[in-house]
């Protein structure tokens, strides 16, 4: 089955910068999550926006939501090297059911 | 603090083998889910269960069974492993939806499994 997809693929900027990662998904959503991958804490859970959340912020994220475009936004503001990771939108698809795009690899230089 | 285990961080194991690769979540959830994890892929959804005893399909099912008899364990088995099947393992479980309002799934470490 189809999956959303992140926007760039790979992303490398300067400590401190803020970094912008984009995702379009399918389907029409109850809400939509972004979670981050890196190899000391695994794949955790970022933050969860809902369809009717137009923007949601949690510390130094801040997620956009589009339903008129399905698109979403995640960005870091301040960046910091324990940053370095790959970011995921995830797309409820039905009742239980989690679907990942292929991410987007943030790399944060010193 | 929530855990999600999986048995083996590495595993070898040969073409035709049989491999059972479990896991054990301990925050009581119903969903539980297995990934597999390859470069330019992304996370792909093998199957899933939202109770003991029931499971469902996911998006790439092909050679790989499943067993959740107990709440908190979730098998998944490589009937007979194939070169293919090289990959990262990954498991999650999340609370039952209700409403459509899906809930955070919680992730274990991992698996990375060979198949010589």
């Amino acid at each position: 089955s189809q999956q959303g997809e992140e926007d760039p693929q790979a992303l490398s900027i300067q400590e401190g910068e803020n970094a912008t990662m984009n995702c379009s998904y399918k389907t029409s959503i109850n809400n939509l999550q972004w979670y981050r991958q890196n190899s000391g804490r695994g794949l955790v859970h970022l933050i969860l926006i809902r369809s009717n959340e137009r923007e949601k912020h949690s510390g130094r994220l801040r997620v956009t939501l589009d339903t008129s475009k399905k698109s979403s936004s995640l960005l870091i503001t301040a960046s910091r090297a324990a940053d370095t990771a790959s970011y995921f939108c995830v797309e409820p698809r039905g009742a239980q059911k989690l679907v990942f795009g292929q991410g987007t690899r943030l790399t944060i230089n010193p | 603090d929530v855990k999600v285990t999986q048995s083996s961080r590495y595993l070898v194991k040969r073409t035709g083998e049989k491999v059972f690769l479990e896991c054990v979540q301990d925050m009581d959830h119903e969903n539980m889910f297995w990934y597999r994890q390859d470069p330019g892929l992304g996370l792909r959804l093998i199957y899933f269960s939202y109770d003991v005893k029931m499971k469902e399909k996911g998006d790439i099912p092909e050679g790989y069974s499943v067993s959740r008899e107990k709440k908190e364990r979730f098998s998944l088995i490589l009937e007979s492993a194939s070169t293919n099947q090289t990959s990262m393992y990954l498991c999650a479980s999340s609370l039952k939806t209700f409403k459509k309002l899906n809930t955070e799934a919680f992730f274990g470490q991992g698996t990375r499994l060979t198949v010589v």
